[in-house]
Order: structure tokens, then sequence, then C-alpha cells
């Protein structure tokens, strides 16, 4: 079954503390692999997206996500988390073939610490 | 930056009342979609929509659900009897042009959803 694992339901960091968030998938096909993240009160924002070629890719505000296919992992990194990261992320997988079918994790809600 | 509105950002409605929620997408983008997200529950997807027919949809969108593209720039998405578990934030989303591989096809914007809470 194709499924999405964010195993950190809440993590809490300090600010100017490194940043990583897991997201394990389990599908089928060669992945797409996506992470958004909700600010309260908005929308899912692109952060990044992996679709081929270098396994390191990096995105909007300082994050970058490292595909390791090995581990059917997609986790998500920030050297240096800002008061303004708080907020909710998710991680997604999909398909070209399946046209915009996203499955989603579970999300991972992060606090900063000041 | 190009977004996707949607209306209204929460809607409350008496069990077995019809809903609209409508959505505008970015204005190049051709392809359309209906996700849901019941509370502390993940994103579900509903729906795809390309080409003025729905292309793919899921077990939860069942004939309760519809979904029309009035006007060449609305999406809408309608809920015919709306039972309490219906109650959740719907987003909608937008993709394209372009197809297969890294096109903007695969790439979804979202809007900032429209919750819903059904008494």
């Amino acid at each position: 079954a194709q499924s999405v694992t964010q195993p950190d339901i809440h993590i809490t960091v300090s600010e100017g503390a490194s940043l990583e968030l897991r997201c394990n998938y389990s599908y089928g096909a060669t992945p797409y692999l996506f992470w958004y993240v909700q600010s309260p009160g908005q929308g899912l924002q692109l952060l990044l997206k992996y679709f081929s070629g270098d396994t390191l890719v990096q995105g909007i505000k300082g994050f970058e996500a490292e595909f390791k296919r090995s581990q059917s992992s997609f986790n998500l990194r920030k050297p240096s988390v800002h008061w303004s990261d708080a907020a909710e992320y998710f991680c997604a997988v999909g398909a070209v073939y399946q046209g915009g079918k996203l499955i989603f994790g579970q999300g991972t809600e992060l606090s900063v610490k000041p | 930056e190009p977004e996707v509105t949607q209306t209204p950002s929460h809607q409350v409605t008496q069990m077995g009342q019809e809903v609209i929620l409508r959505c505008v997408p970015i204005s190049n983008h051709l392809y359309f979609y209906w996700y849901r997200q019941i509370l502390g529950q993940k994103v579900e997807f509903l729906v795809s929509f390309y080409n003025n027919e729905i292309s793919e949809k899921s077990e939860i969108f069942d004939d309760q659900f519809s979904v029309e593209r009035p006007d060449g720039s609305n999406f809408t998405l309608k809920i015919r009897s709306t039972k309490l578990e219906d109650s959740a934030m719907y987003f909608c989303a937008s993709s394209g042009p372009g197809t297969g591989g890294d096109s903007g096809a695969n790439v979804l914007t979202f809007g900032a959803g429209s919750r819903l809470t059904v008494l």
C-alpha cells in the first residue's frame, strides 16, 4: 500500500538550532516527493520537491531535503531555525501518472523556543 | 506571486444542506484538485479535474460530491446533502501547464482552504 509516515507529531527546537523532520514513504513506482508547510490560517506552501537527479534538493526559506532511496526517506533539514519557521510541515509523495494525486503524511508540528 | 483563492474561508451549515465551495485557480493552470483534511487527520485527495472532466477520484468522492468549472475561471466543489462527517478543511489546488516529468503539471499550488462545519 502507498503511504507516507512522519514519525514525529510534534517537535520543539530552540531558535538557532538545527532541525531535521523525518519522512518515510512506501510507494510502488518511482516517487515524486514534496515538502509543504502550513502556517496558521494559511494554505499549503511548497517548500521543495524532488523529481530526479541530485538527491539533495534545496528549497525556499533555507530548507533542504535529501532523498535516500535505500531508506525510502526524504528528510527535511534546516541548519538554523528561525521563530518564523513555527508551522506544520507535511511530506507528500506522488507520481506523474497519477497526475496530482498526492499522498500526505500526518504532518509534524514545529514549535520554536526563543 | 500567483495564488489560488478559495471562498468562503469558513462555512457553517446544517446537516442535509447543500454546500458549494469555490476556488479560483491560477490563471494558466490546466489541472485542478480538491483535497480535504478532517481535524487531526491527514490531508486526503478527493478529485482531480482536467479538460472539463474528472481525471481521477478517490473513494471518498461519492455521489454526494460533484465538481464543476462553470466559467473558465472558477472551480467549485458541491456537496449535495452534507453529513456531520463532511466537517473538514477543504483545499483547492491547481497545477500546470506541462505534461510529464519535472513539469508544472506535477507541482500543486494550494489555496488557504475552506473550513466546513456541519451541525
